[in-house]
């Protein structure tokens, strides 16, 4: 059973703070990683995806992966009020079809 | 527009009363899959579909059936719902099943079930 764990939350920070979600996985098979966001009561849509150990940057949204530890992780820079939604963590196994496996999704919620 | 479109957005069913969710994307996506949001759970894959005509179970299949007659399409058949049906769906394409690099899973705007 492949399984991707995430924290719940609600993870709270202020505006302009660093926000850091961090999602573990089971099976070692799996090679790519995906961050979805989730805006209350909207479909997810793709922030960033990563494959390679080491860090991914794009604008305010870096995201980590540690293949080892087996571990990803997605950090937000100056944390805004419109960044406040569940983010979903996701793997994929290229040896399996692709098929993606979701985390439960981290609820951020950036203060004012 | 590229999109998935999705329908019904909301519907409310009683127990045994079938029901179909449309899903068609107008990309010429050969990969489709469906989706199940619960609370805490993130998203569970129900069935997916490689091509026309090819069909496979996810990781949550029962209760549920669906048809790939055409590429664009891929309805969502509960030919005899239950209470515990009763979720946020998503239908979802792409060229490729993860979105690999940069061919990225496109979602339909979701279907709120719920089944009586």
């Amino acid at each position: 059973q492949k399984e991707v764990e995430q924290n719940s939350g609600p993870l709270s920070v202020p505006e302009g703070a660093i926000a850091s979600l961090n999602c573990t996985y089971s099976d070692r098979g799996s090679q790519s990683f995906f961050w979805y966001r989730q805006y209350s009561g909207k479909s997810p849509e793709l922030i960033m995806f990563i494959y390679s150990n080491g860090d991914k940057e794009d604008g305010r949204f870096t995201a980590q992966l540690n293949k080892a530890s087996q571990y990803v992780s997605l950090l937000i820079r100056d944390s805004q009020p419109s960044d406040s939604a569940t983010y979903l963590c996701a793997g994929a196994d290229n040896n399996a079809g692709n098929m993606l496996t979701f985390g439960g999704g981290t609820r951020l919620m950036v203060k004012p | 527009e590229a999109q998935v479109t999705q329908n019904p957005r909301y519907l409310i069913t009683v127990t045994g009363k079938k029901l179909t969710v449309t899903c068609s994307q107008n990309m010429n996506h050969e990969y489709m899959s469906w989706y199940r949001q619960d609370p805490g759970l993130g998203l569970r894959q129900i069935y997916y579909s490689m091509n026309v005509e090819v069909t496979d179970k996810g990781d949550v299949p029962e209760g549920y059936k669906v048809s790939r007659k055409e590429k664009r399409n891929f309805p969502l058949i509960l030919e005899s719902p239950s209470p515990n049906q009763t979720s946020l769906y998503f239908c979802a394409s792409s060229s490729l099943p993860s979105g690999t690099g940069n061919e990225k899973l496109f979602f339909g705007s979701g279907t709120q079930l719920s089944v009586l």
